[in-house]
């Protein structure tokens, strides 16, 4: 069965630490792997995505995320993170005829002074 | 380029009323997607359109329908509205494999 795993559901980090959220993911095919930023009350911001090629993908503010096949992992980190990038993360995997995202649960980010 | 515009913002109903949401793509985007976000249940894939056509749907009871027209918006139906179907619907475009949301439609149902 396809899944998303975000084993963290809230964590919370000091401002300018380091950032990585964890997403492992379940797909019989090669998966279209993706991280979303939700504001509370609003839509999903794209962050970055993975489709092939290099396994180090660069997205926007900042952030980045490794494709690792071995692992089924596809995480997301940030080097130095800033207040306004509190806020729920998700990853999803897509792909495959029905082109429909699943998703996972999210991870709530609060971000300390 | 303006994005995914969703409206109404807030959609108040009573239990048994009927829903329309209405979702505008990215300009070019032929495909439109809508999910739900419902408090405890996460993002769930509902209906996928592309081309005018009903591509795949969720697992949602038919009460939820909904249909794309020639300019490529779209309409989200619910029907015969329960207290669960209160969600945030979130609309989605797409050109090929990456789907750009739109700011959601809230609906409360009461």
């Amino acid at each position: 069965a396809q899944s998303v795993t975000q084993p963290d559901i809230h964590i919370t980090v000091s401002e300018g630490a380091s950032l990585e959220l964890r997403c492992n993911y379940s797909y019989g095919a090669t998966p279209y792997l993706f991280w979303y930023v939700q504001s509370p009350g609003q839509g999903l911001q794209l962050l970055l995505k993975y489709f092939s090629g290099d396994t180090l993908v660069q997205g926007i503010k900042g952030f980045e995320a490794e494709f690792k096949r071995s692992q089924s992992s596809f995480n997301l980190r940030k080097p130095s993170v800033h207040w306004s990038d509190a806020a729920e993360y998700f990853c999803a995997v897509g792909g495959g005829a029905t082109n429909k995202l699943i998703f996972g649960t999210g991870t709530l980010l609060a971000v300390q002074p | 380029e303006a994005g995914v515009t969703q409206s109404p913002t807030h959609l108040i109903k009573t239990r048994g009323q009927q829903a329309t949401l209405r979702c505008s793509p990215i300009s070019g985007h032929t495909s439109v997607y809508w999910y739900q976000q419902a408090l405890g249940l996460g993002l769930q894939f509902l209906l996928w359109y592309d081309e005018g056509e009903e591509r795949n749907r969720g697992n949602f009871p038919p009460r939820f329908s909904g249909r794309q027209f020639p300019n490529y918006s779209s309409e989200l139906n619910v029907n015969a509205l329960e207290l669960e179907d209160s969600a945030l619907y979130l609309c989605a475009s797409s050109p090929s494999n990456t789907q750009y949301f739109g700011p959601g439609t809230r609906l409360t149902v009461l």
